[in-house]
């Protein structure tokens, strides 16, 4: 099946604890990103990456880090968790205008 | 700056009752805009892709249409299982970075 994984789904961790979010897709697309959903707001860019070892910022890179070593994993991290990051995450990968998104992962940061 | 504005923020709707979404984009240079559906608790499911004023696109009950300064998402005669929020998105063709809007609620009554 064709699809798009994160983990974890749910994590809750305090201020300054480094942490890594996977991404993972079997559908061998070039182009992946990950967003950031907050109540109130639209879908925010943080990062993308058109191919391997090629990454750029998105519309809110601020205190977030990414790699793409490989072409299906896209690893979102943190180095220095704060409160302000307390949001809904995914993670995308597309072929041409079709993005298709991970299922999420819930991060709150005491 | 790129602009989305969805509007209605909720709709409540009858089974069988037809109705439109509206979204309204300012965006330098328009390369696509994008619907999506997203569940609660789910990531978005892609929609449709429209290119050019005058477009249209078609999948089972919902219609797509794009002028060159707004996009309406038409329901025709919704299901209960068409309730979720829809999301629309512009990307400029300077960029890889898309803005989303905050997205329309539908609930369908059955």
């Amino acid at each position: 099946e064709a699809q798009v994984t994160q983990n974890p789904r749910y994590l809750i961790t305090v201020t300054g604890k480094k942490l890594t979010v996977t991404c993972s897709q079997n559908m061998n697309h070039e182009y992946m990103s990950w967003y950031r959903q907050d109540p109130g707001l639209g879908l925010r860019q943080i990062y993308y990456s058109m191919n391997v070892e090629v990454t750029d910022k998105g519309d809110v890179p601020e205190g977030y880090k990414v790699s793409r070593k490989e072409k299906r994993n896209f690893p979102l991290i943190l180095e220095s968790p704060s409160p302000n990051q307390t949001s809904l995450y995914f993670c995308a990968s597309s072929r041409g205008d079709e993005q298709f998104f991970g299922p999420g992962t819930r991060l709150t940061v005491l | 700056e790129d602009q989305v504005t969805q509007s209605p923020e909720a709709l409540r709707l009858q089974e069988g009752e037809s109705s439109s979404l509206n979204c309204s984009y300012t965006v330098s240079g328009l390369r696509g805009l994008f619907w999506y559906r997203q569940d609660p608790g789910k990531g978005p499911e892609f929609l449709f892709t429209l290119y050019s004023a005058g477009e249209e696109k078609e999948k089972e009950r919902l219609k797509a249409t794009l002028t060159k300064k707004e996009s309406f998402l038409h329901i025709t005669a919704p299901k209960p299982e068409d309730s979720a929020t829809y999301l629309c998105a512009v990307q400029p063709g300077w960029s890889y970075i898309p803005t989303f809007g905050r997205g329309t609620s539908l609930i369908v009554h059955p």
